[in-house]
């Protein structure tokens, strides 16, 4: 099957710091999501993004599916952007329909 | 976000007991998946559903069976609950080709 894999798996940052989250995929995809699942355990849709870029405040991604990965940006992070950022792609040559996710970024804002 | 409603939140069943999980989706999406997180291993795809009565395996779906009778339920049934089996469910929905939305979670520990 697919392989999604994130990096880094762990980040620590200081409040206001920038940082890129990174998820690379094996094979083509017809949708990528990000999400953000608080320390509640919420998931929270990010973005909606199979290729191209897209911005929501301090929050932006890009995704070049010919290469095969997808970049999150945050900016001027604050410690609510704790928690763990997950990417799913939906495969684009079988599996249609099917959701499959990497195992994520873990993200520790320290004020 | 979609309407997904999980029940229960939280349950302590004991091994070799039948448990049932419902999701249910005010939004009339078409799609409806079933998800387990466990540490170490992000969301895997237990089974997903494509329409009424139209269901299909996921990545880690001994041990478990669904059913969707009509658009809005989907139900996970573990028919005889092991350890293993101890994780934090979830269900997503999607209207299909579009982003995905997920339920708050069913906690679930096999004792």
């Amino acid at each position: 099957g697919i392989q999604v894999e994130q990096s880094p798996p762990d980040l620590i940052l200081q409040e206001g710091a920038n940082s890129t989250l990174r998820c690379n995929f094996s094979d083509s995809v017809n949708n990528l999501q990000w999400f953000h699942q608080n320390p509640w355990g919420q998931l929270i849709n990010l973005f909606y993004i199979p290729s191209g870029t897209k911005q929501n405040g301090r929050l932006s991604a890009t995704t070049v599916a010919t290469e095969r990965y997808s970049l999150l940006y945050i900016s001027s992070s604050q410690t609510t952007d704790s928690g763990v950022y997950f990417c799913a792609v939906e495969p684009a040559t079988y599996n249609f329909n099917k959701f499959y996710f990497g195992s994520g970024t873990k993200l520790n804002v320290k004020p | 976000d979609a309407g997904i409603t999980q029940s229960p939140r939280h349950k302590v069943t004991e091994t070799g007991t039948p448990v049932t999980l419902r999701c249910h989706q005010t939004e009339n999406h078409r799609y409806m998946y079933w998800y387990r997180q466990d540490p170490g291993h992000g969301l895997r795809l237990i089974h997903y559903s494509y329409g009424v009565k139209d269901t299909d395996k996921g990545e880690v779906s001994d041990g478990y069976s669904v059913s969707r009778s009509k658009t809005e339920d989907f139900l996970l049934t573990l028919e005889s609950a092991t350890s293993s089996q101890t994780s934090v469910y979830f269900c997503a929905t999607t209207m299909g080709g579009t982003e995905a939305f997920f339920g708050q979670g069913t906690r679930l520990t096999v004792v």
